[in-house]
């Protein structure tokens, strides 16, 4: 039973645009819900997070987008840069327990 | 840097053999877990420690254990490996002060043959 739902599989967007991610949870108890970032051959690196009671977060480009009745969080990043070519993976957890991810999308950023 | 380390960097076994690969985090970081993930798929759990006991295990078998010490090292044995065993082995640890947050090392990539 996979938890959380991420789509889609791989995103290419053009320099400058924006790029969306999506994600779905099943798990109403889940109350914390970061995103990583992970480059080939190294490990996932955190980007950021956000918990239930706030619906948006945004940290320089990135923007998380939480929607609590739908059990559904984004991730935007505007301004797209081809440095952002990342496979990009969604989590959740309950507090001090594991995190579960989502299965990751490749984000290419054409020049 | 997230100041998770972890070794080897990578590692090649046959199958039947047994593997521990180290993790070793910042001071205050009480709380490891391990995670595995396989090629173009999500970490999945395996197991946490919290103040050198077992806090949790994922639908990992046993022949998958680990160890968390007292100077915020840690590590995961696994015996009799088998070839579906290749994967990234991930370590993450979470600080006194922000136990939400989980910081991942760099990995150990190991292939069993």
């Amino acid at each position: 039973q996979q938890q959380v739902k991420q789509s889609p599989q791989s995103l290419i967007v053009q320099k400058g645009g924006i790029s969306i991610i999506n994600c779905a949870y099943e798990n109403t108890a889940f109350d914390y819900f970061p995103w990583y970032q992970q480059f080939p051959g190294k490990g996932p690196a955190l980007l950021i997070a956000i918990r239930p009671d706030v619906s948006e977060k945004k940290e320089g480009r990135f923007t998380i987008s939480f929607n609590k009745s739908a059990k559904q969080f984004s991730l935007h990043i505007m301004d797209s840069q081809p440095g952002d070519s990342a496979t990009y993976f969604c989590a959740a957890s309950v507090v001090r327990k594991e995190l579960v991810f989502g299965k990751g999308t490749k984000l290419t950023v054409n020049p | 840097e997230t100041g998770v380390t972890q070794s080897p960097t990578h590692l090649i076994k046959t199958r039947g053999q047994q593997v521990t690969l180290r993790c070793s985090s910042q001071s205050g970081h009480n709380t490891v877990s391990w995670y595995q993930q396989a090629l173009g798929q999500g970490p999945q759990f395996i197991f946490q420690y919290y103040r050198e006991e077992e806090n949790g295990r994922g639908n990992f078998p046993p022949r998958f254990s680990g160890l968390q010490f007292p100077n915020y090292s840690s590590e995961l044995n696994v015996n009799a490996l088998e070839l579906d065993d290749s994967a990234l082995y991930l370590c993450a640890s979470s600080p006194l002060a922000l136990q939400e947050t989980q910081y991942f090392g760099p990995g150990t990539r190991l292939l069993v043959l």
